[in-house]
């Protein structure tokens, strides 16, 4: 069974620009969580999508927003970047509220 | 919304001692647990949970003990090795609403 597979590894883009990542989740999981990892700040919710539907949504500003297909897989988008905005953004897919399984990860790097 | 405080931020144990990580939540009504650990570079991955129902779990090294009373939950290593240095994060949920992580355990493993 293929795990969690997120597009692009590696981004670089210059401020005011916009980026899309992508989140392929495990067969099967309908459930996609973003989250934003920095150093010292741990993992911070962005959103989750369960069934197309944003289910639930963390703290961040409206410059990041998801969506979720038919096949569960799932596109982050952030526009304006800010150099702030540079970070480890990891997917996580689960069943159902279950076991949540992690991508790589997608570094993003604003300049 | 859910609060997790972790600590400690950083834990240097000699090899071969026991390791142990505090987590305290915020809302009474979480009922899962899990912790994660996560190795240089790598995404976090799934090591134990615990549901409420219960107050303890082990897995080989590895045991979790909740006390729903307090609010807290803690990750036990016993005859910890080098490859168990790691970052390591506990979160906490009710329901299917969204994950809240702690903000990590730098755990070095002293040869």
């Amino acid at each position: 069974k293929a795990g969690v597979t997120q597009t692009p590894r590696y981004l670089i883009k210059t401020r005011g620009q916009q980026v899309t990542l992508s989140c392929s989740p495990i067969s099967g999981h309908r459930s996609v969580s973003w989250y934003q990892q920095t150093p010292g700040q741990g993992l911070q919710f962005l959103f989750e999508y369960f069934s197309e539907t944003q289910r639930n949504k963390g703290n961040f500003p409206g410059r990041f927003s998801g969506r979720q297909f038919s096949n569960s897989r799932s596109e982050m988008n952030v526009s304006t970047l800010e150099l702030g905005d540079s970070a480890l953004y990891l997917c996580a897919s689960s069943f159902d509220g279950g076991e949540a399984f992690f991508g790589q990860g997608t570094r993003l790097t604003v300049v | 919304g859910e609060n997790v405080e972790q600590h400690p931020s950083t834990l240097s144990v000699q090899e071969g001692d026991s390791a142990v990580i505090k987590c305290t939540y915020s809302d009474s009504a979480s009922n899962y647990f899990p912790w994660y650990k996560q190795e240089l570079g790598k995404r976090p991955q799934l090591i134990i949970d615990i549901r409420s129902n219960v107050g303890e779990k082990k897995d080989q090294r590895i045991a979790v003990t909740l006390n729903k009373t307090a609010k807290h939950f803690s990750l036990h290593i016993t005859e910890t090795q080098p490859e168990d240095s790691a970052v390591y994060f506990c979160a906490a949920r009710f329901g299917n609403e969204k994950l809240t992580f702690g903000t990590g355990t730098r755990l070095t493993i002293i040869p």
